[in-house]
């Protein structure tokens, strides 16, 4: 199956900082890579797929980019809101596996 | 809006037996693939199982193979998980999470909606 590595695991920062989160797959999974973002006690949400499609409703700060193994999330600046945890999904193979998350938290 | 809900968790004994369901509403679930994610206590997400929107596919995660079987009655706008041979391993909050539709294509993979989710606890 295929492993993702989620990189930094935290990531602590300032609002108004720019955010990069790394995502690297154990093999080529072409630009099938999504990015979910979950809050304390919440469920996750569905933030990009395809790598660098924005699910509807999410704010333009937000991008990805990457193709193959190594892909990026960019969060322009960073507002109160966007202090939680990020993962990453590959959905070129079955079965589907996760990254082990990175949290951003407040500096 | 689209509505997810869970129930069926609980306490279980090692070797034990769960069925969890998902109740589906605000869209066409038979027309949508449906996923269960779980997520153990402090821990990242773990994909669990997918059908397809028809119930005619489903996929697992290796771990649960053999043990967990993923179902939907679409008359009932309903996903179940059975689970078999619970171990402690599987202690986690199980989400159910439906397909992705954007404005032009649909993406079964993609969990596009979740749940809240339903804590099961296999303990002794």
């Amino acid at each position: 199956e295929i492993v993702l590595t989620q990189s930094p695991a935290t990531l602590s920062l300032s609002p108004g900082e720019r955010a990069t989160l790394s995502c690297r797959a154990s093999q080529s999974v072409s630009s099938y890579l999504v990015w979910y973002q979950q809050k304390p006690g919440q469920a996750p949400r569905l933030l990009m797929y395809d790598a660098s499609n924005r699910a509807t409703g999410i704010p333009a700060r937000f991008s990805g980019s990457g193709s193959g193994t190594d892909f990026t999330l960019t969060i322009s600046s960073l507002e109160p809101e966007d202090f939680a945890v990020y993962h990453c999904q590959q959905r070129r193979y079955w079965p589907l596996t996760f990254g082990g998350g990175t949290k951003v938290e407040i500096k | 809006q689209v509505q997810l809900v869970e129930s069926g968790g609980g306490v279980v004994q090692p070797g034990g037996s769960l069925r969890l369901s998902c109740a589906a509403s605000g869209f066409t679930f038979n027309t949508y693939a449906m996923h269960w994610v779980r997520q153990a206590p402090g821990k990242g997400l773990d994909w669990v199982a997918a059908i397809w929107f028809d119930g005619n596919n489903k996929y697992y995660a290796g771990s649960v193979q053999g043990r967990f079987t993923i179902s939907r009655d679409n008359s009932k706008n309903t996903l179940y998980l059975q689970m078999h041979s619970l171990r402690a391993e599987d202690t986690a909050v199980y989400y159910c999470a439906s397909g992705f539709c954007s404005d032009v294509s649909c993406y079964a993979e993609v969990q596009g909606s979740w749940g809240q989710g339903t804590l099961v606890t296999v303990s002794s």
